[in-house]
């Protein structure tokens, strides 16, 4: 079966440009979850959608950064006018929801951003 | 906050040794779990243990839970080259379990 894909797999872009990475999470999934993966660092939490919940956006380390869940399956994280320090892979992770203290997140393959 | 260290940050043995890696935290979780993450890929778990004290073995790995639930750690015997990767712990405090923290991990390299 399918597992959690993203889009692009690669994305160079230069400073100040707007980037737009795409989610799409195993079917049935309720939960979605961003992170970030800087070079040789572990996972930092971006945000969090559950169903139709509001989504938990602790995690956004600015107002440039935001994200949608349309239809409660495809998300899209947007950066805005993004910087060198937004250089990262993001992953993208799916799970069958609720804070079952067991539930697996399931990961897709990341998108690596640069920016020049 | 709540933070997860993990130690060693980077280990390269020969195949066929032993090591453990660790997993620590001055929090309480509610369950911690490991996942491996290989180059060019996502974090695939290994897996989740809930209860203080559990010990859960997967074929080569042991994976232990403190009694405190506060800690854990990663035991690998005769290790092998595929073993090589990212090791990563992720936890839910005790007080904030619709939350995942994320250690840092361990980055292991078996040279065969």
């Amino acid at each position: 079966g399918a597992g959690v894909s993203q889009s692009p797999s690669n994305k160079v872009t230069e400073k100040g440009k707007d980037v737009e990475l795409r989610c799409d999470p195993i079917s049935g999934h309720t939960a979605l979850y961003w992170y970030r993966q800087s070079l040789g660092q572990g996972l930092e939490f971006l945000i969090y959608f559950q169903g139709n919940s509001a989504p938990d956006k602790s995690g956004l380390p600015s107002d440039r950064f935001s994200a949608e869940r349309t239809g409660g399956s495809v998300s899209t994280l947007t950066i805005q006018r993004t910087q060198q320090e937004d250089s990262a892979v993001y992953l993208c992770a799916s799970s069958w929801g609720g804070v079952r203290a067991y539930n697996e997140q399931f990961f897709g393959p990341g998108t690596r951003l640069t920016v020049l | 906050t709540q933070l997860l260290e993990q130690s060693p940050q980077f280990l390269s043995i020969q195949e066929g040794e032993n090591l453990t890696v660790y997993c620590n935290s001055s929090s309480v979780f509610s369950s911690l779990q490991w996942y491996r993450q290989e180059p060019g890929e996502g974090p695939v778990l290994l897996v989740t243990v809930v209860t203080g004290g559990e010990v859960k073995k997967l074929k080569r790995l042991t994976f232990q839970f403190g009694d405190a639930r506060k800690d854990s750690s990663l035991h690998i015997t005769a290790a092998q080259p595929g073993d090589t990767g990212l090791y990563l712990c992720a936890g839910r405090p005790r007080n904030r379990d619709d939350k995942i923290i994320f250690g840092k991990g361990t980055r292991l390299h078996i040279l065969p």
